[in-house]
């Protein structure tokens, strides 16, 4: 499968504790990006790299979340001291610059 | 922030019947997508068209663009129930080369029997 793959795809914390996620891209592809999503809602941009370089992070986002993207390849979404209001889908999409993005089938975080 | 808004954010319509969804959105944009999302699931690109284009076909799908309006239309003709999910619109701003995919707030369509 060539697809974007994402790990895990469901993680329930305790809240304060860490977590991370992992998304592999379709290899080619040099943009990745991170969404949230809530129930009901659109995609919330995260945040997102072109090849190595991280562009942008969104402005809502607190210093608690962290992204990486070591080499340009894979890239790890880290949530730090999680709270009840980070439970949400977090998903992960890659594309060619300004073409369709292909996600992936999300990671499910559920803070209790 | 979403730069999109889906219009309407409900829709209800029999099988075999047209379904139209509207998205307008704020900034100059390079282009828009549309994509699908079954409950629970992953997004699907269904269809990608640029600023320079008016209408676009594929399959079932047919998507317009006025950028004076600064608004998108799906049209999907001869729904079957299987098109039962989420729509979104999306847009690349026209910023040069670095521009963020960003989402609208989404069309929940049911198609039923």
């Amino acid at each position: 499968d060539t697809g974007v793959s994402q790990d895990p795809r469901h993680k329930i914390t305790k809240r304060g504790q860490n977590v991370t996620f992992r998304c592999d891209p379709i290899s080619e592809h040099n943009r990745l990006y991170w969404y949230r999503q809530t129930l009901g809602q659109g995609p919330e941009f995260l945040t997102y790299f072109q090849n190595e370089a991280q562009l942008e992070k969104s402005r809502l986002l607190s210093d608690r979340f962290s992204a990486e993207r070591p080499k340009g390849s894979f890239s790890t979404l880290e949530i730090q001291r999680t709270e009840q209001g980070d439970s949400a889908m977090y998903l992960c999409a890659s594309s060619l610059q300004n073409t369709e993005a292909f996600f992936g089938q999300g990671t499910r975080l559920t803070v209790v | 922030s979403q730069q999109g808004e889906e219009d309407p954010q409900a829709l209800s319509i029999q099988e075999g019947e047209n379904a139209t969804m509207n998205c307008s959105y704020k900034t100059s944009i390079n282009n828009l997508q549309w994509y699908r999302q079954n409950s629970g699931r992953g997004l699907v690109h269904l269809i990608l068209i640029r600023s320079n284009e008016r209408e676009k076909h594929s399959g079932r799908l047919r998507v317009t663009l006025d950028t004076s309006k600064k608004s998108s239309s799906l049209l999907i003709t001869a729904s079957r129930a299987a098109d039962t999910a989420s729509y979104f619109c999306a847009t690349v701003r026209n910023t040069g080369t670095a521009s963020k995919l960003t989402f609208g707030t989404g069309t929940r369509l049911q198609v039923t029997l």
